[in-house]
């Protein structure tokens, strides 16, 4: 099983550029979770979904929208690029919704200039 | 105050030697706790859920101690691939866990 796919692996964007960033999961989880990590600071829950077609925000939802039309795929999209957008972003799938039962991604390193 | 505060380190330890971090949370609310490793530029994994009675995995121990809202890691005889940064995570009991990670510990082991 491939687990949690993450595309692209690194990403440099403009000022005001929008894109989205891919999230693949195989392994038939409900839910999943965006997640940003920035330097001196955990990892902050973006948006997460408990199931296709259910999304919620998280802690720093603020320049960022989520979907989930199918279980297997939870994009993120950026709107209008920040700087302070500049993280590394993590996808998680789970199959339980507990803890101990997340799978990461291998991460997406995003930078905006 | 930081719902999850660490020690960041870094930890230098040789190998074969014993080293522990603790955890400090302020959320007296029922939670779960967990700890994870990541490795350098890599996702986090997890190592071990924490329990109230403590809990072993190998030479790894962990322990909760709700009354002063602390948990701690254990690793004893230290190996080169235990470097890594050590993440202190809890997640509250309702449903969906919207997990809370704190800023990690390093650690270094050496020859």
């Amino acid at each position: 099983n491939a687990g949690v796919t993450q595309t692209p692996k690194f990403q440099v964007l403009k000022t005001g550029q929008s894109m989205t960033l891919q999230c693949a999961q195989d392994m038939n989880h409900e839910y999943m979770s965006w997640y940003r990590q920035d330097p001196g600071m955990g990892l902050r829950l973006i948006h997460y979904s408990v199931g296709a077609g259910i999304t919620d925000q998280g802690e720093v939802p603020n320049g960022y929208n989520v979907s989930r039309s199918t279980t297997e795929d939870f994009p993120l999209r950026l709107l209008s690029a920040a700087p302070s957008q500049t993280s590394v972003y993590f996808c998680a799938s789970s199959e339980t919704g507990t803890g101990d039962g997340y799978t990461f991604g291998s991460g997406t390193r995003l930078t905006v200039v | 105050r930081k719902e999850v505060e660490q020690d960041p380190g870094p930890f230098n330890v040789p190998e074969g030697a014993t080293v522990a971090f603790n955890c400090t949370y302020s959320n007296s609310a029922s939670q779960s706790f967990f700890w994870y490793r990541q490795d350098c530029r890599k996702e986090p994994k997890l190592l071990m859920s924490v329990y109230s009675s403590g809990n072993e995995d190998g030479r790894f121990t962990a322990q909760l101690n709700r009354a002063s809202q602390y948990i701690s890691l254990l690793i004893r005889d230290s190996k080169l691939s235990d470097s890594a940064t050590y993440l202190c995570v809890w997640g509250m009991n309702t449903g969906f866990q919207k997990l809370v990670f704190g800023t990690g510990t390093r650690l270094l082991v050496s020859p």
